[in-house]
């Protein structure tokens, strides 16, 4: 079935250093969203891509959707504690139905 | 404006029983999905309901039902629970399907034993 894969699986970063999570599809999506979920907490919607080459920013927050809309990234810069949980990538391949990715779990070294 | 609350939080069944979880979405949302998310892994669609309609289903058995009522709030039933039911439920609702960010609720913990 359709599917979204993520990675890396998981991120150790020290804090203040960068993070990167990459977002790839075999199929051209109409969309990509990002939620954060905080250890035991539930997904928090981040933001929405819709555009082919759509870069968006939320403070140290990048989010981009590539050219032939078939993959995503969020990066972050100078990680802080706060930034500690899972983040996925979703989208509706088109339909009414949010697909999310693998996930990938970041951890901060204080 | 409030979000969306689910309630209850924790509940813990025997292997057979049913169960039903429910979900009230945040104000002026009229879109709700249910998910299931296994520890360690990405939520699982199980179904979304539009103006009291199914209107998507994921793979999930019969044996998992749903209903949403007028004022937009929703409930999960799950019959002949099975061990590998135990997992938290998400309730997420919208302003219309696809396209829009999903507001999700803290989740019900299902332990089935």
């Amino acid at each position: 079935g359709q599917q979204v894969m993520q990675i890396p699986q998981y991120q150790h970063v020290q804090e203040g250093e960068d993070f990167t999570t990459y977002c790839n599809s075999s199929t051209t999506l109409s969309n990509i969203q990002w939620y954060k979920q905080r250890p035991g907490g539930h997904p928090v919607f981040l933001i929405q891509l819709v555009k082919s080459g759509e870069v968006k920013k939320q403070k140290r927050l990048t989010f981009q959707f590539g050219e032939a809309k078939k993959n995503s990234s969020l990066h972050i810069t100078a990680t802080q504690t706060t930034d500690v949980g899972t983040y996925f990538c979703a989208t509706n391949f088109g339909n009414e139905k949010l697909t999310f990715g693998t996930g990938t779990r970041l951890t901060i070294i204080p | 404006e409030t979000g969306v609350t689910q309630s209850p939080t924790h509940l813990i069944k025997t292997r057979g029983q049913q169960v039903t979880l429910r979900c009230s979405s945040q104000s002026g949302h009229n879109t709700v999905s249910w998910y299931q998310q296994a520890l360690g892994q990405g939520p699982q669609f199980i179904f979304q309901y539009y103006r009291e309609e199914e209107n998507g289903r994921g793979n999930f058995p019969p044996r998992f039902s749903g209903l949403q009522f007028p004022n937009y709030s929703s409930e999960l039933n799950v019959n002949a629970l099975e061990l590998d039911d135990s997992a938290l439920y998400l309730c997420a609702s919208s302003p219309g399907t696809g396209g829009y960010g999903y507001t999700f609720g803290s989740g019900t913990r299902l332990t089935v034993v």
